[in-house]
């Protein structure tokens, strides 16, 4: 699975828009770009997934540029629930391969 | 969202004994699970995959004759943690993967060994 680099921890405050970008260079054609978010003592919870350009749904976007070695999940009006660890995976879909998480970024919003 | 269901969700147990832990997809057959360990502030780290009716394939470093997994049917998979020890308390997390495009979690089982 391709490395991803992410930032460590990001702060805001309520109602803003934060943007987490994480970086995988060496990213395959098949791969998929997925976002988890975990809150302590908790299992990661599926936000969004994405191989190019943008994806949005009923909590987040995610943006892709041509070259697909990054992403930016985007969190709209952030609220105080939202503090949590977010974890970007890349992978093939349809596949048995372990998923492989990184450091992840810990976001913490304040009031 | 598919559900991946973990018991116990949180166990503790005397240093020296063995202690099961059970990972259930409830609406889905999982022909793959995936097995976590997670330290404080640490993130997931994947210590064996795997498949049904087959052996588990461990991450270097885990002692399958420590963590023993079994996963004898396209539902269940479990993880026992035999003779453990302090430095095994830690938050478990098992995941399960259908046919889909993504992994469900369980909510994890808090170990803690005294």
């Amino acid at each position: 699975l391709a490395k991803t680099t992410q930032p460590i921890s990001m702060d805001s405050y309520e109602g803003q828009e934060v943007n987490i970008t994480c970086s995988h260079n060496n990213i395959a054609t098949n791969d998929y770009i997925t976002w988890y978010q975990q809150f302590p003592s908790q299992g990661p919870r599926f936000i969004i997934q994405g191989y190019k350009t943008k994806v949005t749904n009923e909590v987040a976007s995610l943006f892709i540029p041509a070259d697909r070695k990054s992403s930016t999940l985007s969190l709209p009006r952030v609220s105080l629930s939202d503090t949590a660890v977010y974890y970007c995976l890349v992978g093939e879909p349809y596949n048995t391969d372990k998923l492989i998480f990184g450091t992840g970024t810990r976001l913490q919003v304040f009031p | 969202g598919a559900v991946v269901s973990q018991h116990p969700s949180w166990v503790i147990c005397k240093s020296g004994t063995s202690v099961k832990i059970e990972c259930r997809s409830l609406d889905f057959q999982a022909t793959t699970m995936f097995w976590y360990r997670q330290f404080p502030k640490q993130s997931l780290m994947l210590m064996a995959t795997s498949n049904e009716g087959s052996k588990a394939t461990y991450e270097q470093g885990v002692e399958k004759d420590k963590f023993l997994i079994n996963h004898a049917s396209l539902t269940l998979s479990t993880l026992t943690v035999t003779s453990a020890h302090p430095e095994d308390s830690s938050f478990y997390i098992c995941s399960a993967r259908g046919q889909g495009n993504e992994a469900f979690f369980g909510q994890g089982t808090r170990l803690t060994v005294v």
